[in-house]
């Protein structure tokens, strides 16, 4: 059962226009999420996150939406740039309380931004 | 800089064989580090919570005393593959969790390629 899903599984921008990354969940009980970059062979960098509690989070040319109510969030880079090619993971976590939250992850989208 | 450290970033190991891979968590101490799997353009599957000072605790379907998790300081988790065979072969990354467990880090991850 995936309980975080992300259903592009790949995405082609062009330089400089606005790249759109989707993500969906099915727990209600998630109230935390995260985005992540991630180059081959490296470990997943950490992007943006976004409590429950708001509708939207920005930093820089990052904005991270959440629609509780469709159970959705997605991951705005505007402008899209070159160095921004890269597999991005969202993430979805309840926070019970410290300490006992663990992190679900989606099957990532691919985006190639053209130059 | 780096927050987590992982090592090895890569090893061959023949099978039947034990390999170690260690995480460090460099900025800060951790009660909790996370192990993660990731097969070829497929999710992070989380496999196991490291808790230091007592038992991990493994997501289902993930065999303990294949994946032997030691947590033995609050600034390095060790995640040991016992008897190693092909379809072990993977790509590992751990995580570690801020204070607040408002953001993980994670390390480089590790290659492992079992012949």
């Amino acid at each position: 059962d995936q309980q975080v899903k992300q259903n592009s599984p790949s995405l082609s921008v062009q330089e400089g226009r606005i790249s759109i990354l989707n993500c969906d969940y099915t727990n209600s009980m998630f109230d935390y999420f995260l985005w992540y970059k991630k180059y081959p062979a490296e470990g997943p960098t950490f992007l943006i996150s976004i409590s429950s509690i708001k509708d939207k989070n920005e930093d820089g040319r990052f904005t991270v939406f959440l629609n509780k109510s469709a159970k959705h969030l997605s991951l705005h880079i505007v402008p899209s740039q070159p160095g921004d090619s890269a597999v991005y993971f969202c993430a979805a976590s309840k926070h019970l309380h410290p300490g006992t939250y663990k992190y679900i992850f989606g099957t990532g989208t691919r985006l190639k931004v053209l130059a | 800089g780096a927050v987590v450290s992982q090592h090895p970033s890569r090893v061959i190991c023949k099978s039947g064989t034990s390999v170690k891979i260690e995480c460090r968590s460099l900025d800060f101490q951790a009660t909790t580090m996370f192990w993660y799997r990731q097969f070829p353009k497929q999710s992070l599957m989380l496999m196991a919570t490291s808790n230091e000072g007592s038992k991990a605790t493994y997501e289902q379907g993930v065999e303990k005393d294949k994946f032997l998790i030691n947590h033995a300081s609050l600034t390095l988790s060790t995640l040991t593959v016992t008897s190693a065979h092909p379809e072990d072969s993977s790509f590992y990354i751990c995580s570690v969790p801020d204070w607040g467990g408002n953001t993980i880090y994670f390390g480089e991850g590790s290659w492992l390629t079992v012949v």
